[in-house]
């Protein structure tokens, strides 16, 4: 059975710092994994999507890489701002077109 | 473009009442379409998903269903809603195997 971990769980930095959130699953055999943003009480928005075949995606300030074999990903924020604070979840698809979800990690921007 | 709507935004139900509620989608044609949970202090879980019209798969036993009616809508009812069934609910459509989620209804059971 996948499971996706995210940690941290939560992650306070001052404004134009440079930051990782990390994305690992247990099962290595995925299709694609999807990176999203959700802001307090709102719905998920995609940020990256990553192919099984990639090893990264980017996006303005956002790098996403894939490690399949090891079965990680990381999200990399460049210069980061207060309005990136929102939780950060990662979902793998395991080629079936259904999403397993991390717990999410809270990021917080401090002006 | 494509759209993805859903309504209502906040629902406040008794327990034992019925639900019923519905995301549409707009600018693409025969979708995959999923419904979501997220309950509090918990990740996201998927409770259906649909290829076409008429065709449901649940993914969690639960005293929720799924139907859909049209190629573009999808509607997730209950005939009497429990305690835990409070969340917030996300519909979401992919083509290609990326999803796009909609705004969500927080549903609450009192």
């Amino acid at each position: 059975k996948q499971e996706v971990t995210q940690i941290p769980a939560a992650l306070s930095v001052p404004e134009g710092e440079n930051l990782v959130l990390n994305c690992s699953f247990t099962d290595s055999a995925i299709y694609n994994l999807q990176w999203f943003r959700q802001d307090p009480g709102k719905g998920l928005t995609s940020l990256l999507l990553i192919q099984s075949s990639q090893r990264e995606q980017t996006s303005g300030r956002l790098n996403a890489s894939l490690d399949k074999s090891s079965g990680r990903s990381t999200l990399y924020i460049a210069a980061s701002q207060p309005g990136d604070s929102a939780t950060y979840l990662c979902a793998v698809n395991g080629a079936t077109n259904k999403l397993i979800f991390g717990t999410g990690t809270l990021l917080a921007v401090q002006p | 473009s494509q759209t993805i709507h859903q309504w209502p935004a906040t629902l406040v139900q008794p327990v034992g009442s019925p639900l019923s509620l519905e995301c549409t989608v707009e600018g693409t044609s025969n979708p995959n379409l999923y419904w979501y949970r997220q309950a509090a202090g918990r990740g996201l879980q998927l409770l259906f998903y649909s290829v076409g019209i008429g065709q449901i798969s649940s993914e969690v036993p639960q005293n929720l269903s799924a139907s859909r009616p049209q190629d573009r809508q999808f509607i997730l009812s209950s005939k009497k809603l429990l305690l835990s069934d409070s969340g917030f609910y996300l519909c979401a459509w992919s083509m290609a195997y990326e999803q796009y989620f909609g705004p969500g209804t927080r549903l609450t059971v009192t």
